[in-house]
């Protein structure tokens, strides 16, 4: 079993609508959560971390669920710019190294 | 910003050749790291330091070395490139602060032929 695991899409979303995904990791003891966003042909770049309660950023909802070891992201709104690989990292402790999913890719249309 | 940046974007070896790929960041992170990334595997690790002069092995190490004789400068080595090889190479710089992420330089794509 991997270690991160995510579906890998691609998730084909209307422009404005909402989309959300999951990301399950297997190592309880896995401490800090981030999404990031990969660009065809670029490199990853740090959408937001994932903190317990959960958090906001604009029209982005992370959320985190320790007991079932998933973290989602939400995208509201969805724009065409939106369109990209979402890649979920976790990593055991803080400053250690950090293990990637595989990404989600997410297809917005107009 | 972080700026993480590596020396070429584009790469093209041939097999046997002995390959550097450098990479240097300006903001006196102690923790660099370098990665590759292959459609359908994702992002794999293949060395990181936490130091000067440190280096630990990832997850895929076999076929590459690294030198990090600098605290802003990370190299990866390919004592003898192979096909195999071919890939796109990250490295990327840690923010040391709880929440602190990846920065990640843009990347050198590798073919080895």
């Amino acid at each position: 079993r991997k270690e991160v695991e995510q579906d890998p899409g691609p998730f084909n979303v209307p422009e404005g609508a909402t989309v959300a995904f999951n990301c399950t990791y297997s190592n309880s003891a896995s401490q800090s959560f981030f999404w990031y966003r990969q660009d065809c042909r670029k490199e990853p770049k740090l959408l937001m971390s994932v903190y317990s309660s959960g958090n906001e950023d604009g029209r982005f909802t992370a959320q985190l669920n320790r007991a079932s070891q998933y973290i989602s992201l939400l995208i509201r709104d969805s724009k065409l710019s939106d369109s990209a690989t979402y890649l979920c990292v976790v990593t055991v402790a803080a400053g250690n190294k950090l293990t990637f999913g595989g990404g989600t890719r997410v297809l917005v249309k107009p | 910003d972080v700026k993480v940046t590596q020396s070429s974007r584009y790469l093209v070896k041939r097999t046997g050749e002995k390959v550097f790929l450098e990479c240097v960041q300006d903001m006196d992170h102690e923790n660099m790291f370098w990665y590759r990334q292959d459609p359908g595997l994702g992002l794999r690790l293949i060395y990181f330091s936490y130091d000067v002069k440190m280096k630990e092995k990832g997850d895929i190490p076999e076929g590459y070395s690294v030198s990090r004789e600098k605290k802003e400068r990370f190299s990866l080595i390919l004592e003898s490139a192979s096909t195999n090889q071919t890939s796109m190479y990250l490295c990327a710089t840690l923010r040391p602060s709880r929440g602190g992420g990846y920065t990640f330089g843009s990347g050198t794509r590798l073919t080895v032929v």
